[in-house]
């Protein structure tokens, strides 16, 4: 079964727009991971965020983790066309990557 | 250096037949976890291998079966195949010692069955 969810579903923006997704989950994790797919293939991991965290950038990403609320954002800044995709969340609970539980996903359309 | 493989890309079954899909990780990778990601859904941990053994397992019934060689690559054995085993079956290595935190997937094994 899914952790949780993402919202919304989808998401379409223009060229040099900011994009943020959301996600929500239902238990206490380690760490949480986005990862982005392209046209439904393999999954390439973005960025990790810790439980004891709050906040990091790499790039033009930022995400944010609120535990207190079980819920996570990614913000893709200044976004290009090469950013459409999907985007999921995984929460990983005991930090050893053994068993990522991801979310459902965020369709994200980037036109020019 | 060559990123996480799997055969074949596409498979085409009928049900009730069984079918094996392969992996081979990345290279200094010991660990394989597979997932099953069916359409518009998010992936979904199947099982994961390590030193030759199933570590964890998620919900998934005993139809569902795996193996790992020495050589760290891998194996999803699938028997008595539903219509609902369709899906895009993705292979992912995590590095060999020290923390491992981010998986490495492959490109998936897209099943189809009739």
């Amino acid at each position: 079964s899914q952790q949780g969810e993402e919202d919304p579903q989808a998401l379409s923006i223009q060229e040099g727009e900011n994009a943020t997704m959301n996600c929500s989950y239902k238990t206490s994790i380690n760490n949480l991971q986005w990862y982005r797919q392209n046209s439904g293939r393999g999954l390439v991991h973005l960025i990790l965020i810790r439980s004891n965290e709050r906040e990091k950038h790499s790039g033009r990403l930022r995400v944010t983790l609120d535990t207190s609320k079980k819920s996570s954002s990614l913000l893709i800044t200044a976004s290009r066309a090469a950013d459409t995709a999907s985007y999921f969340c995984a929460t990983d609970v005991d930090g050893t990557a053994s068993k990522l539980t991801f979310g459902t996903g965020t369709r994200l359309q980037v036109t020019l | 250096d060559a990123g996480v493989t799997q055969s074949p890309t596409h498979l085409i079954k009928t049900r009730g037949q069984q079918v094996t899909l392969r992996c081979s990780p990345k290279s200094g990778h010991d660990t394989v976890s597979w997932y099953q990601q069916a359409l518009g859904q998010g992936p979904q941990f199947i099982f994961q291998y390590y030193e030759e053994e199933e570590r964890q397992r998620g919900n998934f019934p005993d139809r569902f079966s795996g193996h790992q060689f020495p050589n760290y690559s891998s194996e999803l054995n699938v028997n008595a195949l539903l219509l609902g085993d369709s899906a895009l079956y993705l292979c992912a290595s995590t590095p060999g010692g020290g923390p491992r935190y981010e998986q490495y997937f492959g490109p998936g094994t897209r099943l189809t069955v009739t």
